[in-house]
């Protein structure tokens, strides 16, 4: 069965620090990859996905992912983090060509220290 | 720009009691879906729609029903609420299936 892992429940940084969060996937065959940020008490966003090509995606809000076959992972990065970046992320993987079999990780809670 | 709307935000039942949760999206698209967020789990698919009268379920449909109204409207009824259904439950839709891109703000649910 698929299943998204995302190692870090909570992560935290300084404004204007480098950041990157973890996404491992176990699928047959290539999924589709998706990132997406959750604010406080909002619905969730989406910010990059990945469905073939190039492996490196860029997304919004300066967002950009990785997606490495061999590592089975999709890590979320972004060079400089800001304050309003503190939020809920969530990796998802989802079976190409199909509407139900759509994965989300637990997340993993970033905090950002002025 | 209203997008993915659902109502009602915020509600608390008791067991036993039945309610329907309602979503309505302005974007023309034709994949909705219904998930239920729970602390250190993730969202969990709950129902999905590919189009106008067809749903088909997903990783924890038990407890649910949906109706697949007209292509804007996807609502979730809950005929006995029970404590484990306390959650917060999210509408999404999509242009199609696949995942789902654009999400509501969420009803938080509480079952006594």
């Amino acid at each position: 069965a698929q299943s998204v892992t995302q190692p870090d429940i909570h992560i935290t940084v300084s404004e204007g620090a480098s950041l990157e969060l973890r996404c491992n996937y176990s699928y047959g065959a290539t999924p589709y990859l998706f990132w997406y940020v959750q604010s406080p008490g909002q619905g969730l966003q989406l910010l990059l996905k990945y469905f073939s090509g190039d492996t490196l995606v860029q997304g919004i809000k300066g967002f950009e992912a990785e997606f490495k076959r061999s590592q089975s992972s999709f890590n979320l990065r972004k060079p400089s983090v800001h304050w309003s970046d503190a939020a809920e992320y969530f990796c998802a993987v989802g079976v190409p060509n199909t509407g139900n079999q759509f994965y989300f990780g637990t997340g993993t809670s970033l905090t950002v220290i002025p | 720009n209203a997008g993915v709307t659902q109502t009602p935000k915020f509600q608390v039942l008791k067991t036993g009691q039945s309610m329907t949760l309602q979503c309505a999206q302005d974007m023309n698209h034709n994949s909705m879906y219904w998930y239920r967020q729970d602390p250190g789990m993730g969202l969990r698919l709950i129902y999905y729609s590919a189009s106008e009268g067809t749903t088909d379920k997903g990783e924890v449909p038990n407890g649910y029903n949906v109706s697949r109204l007209n292509k804007r409207e996807f609502s979730l009824r809950l005929e006995s609420a029970a404590p484990s259904q306390t959650s917060v439950y999210f509408c999404a839709s999509s242009e199609r299936g696949t995942q789902p891109q654009h999400f509501g703000d969420g009803t938080r649910l509480s079952i006594l």
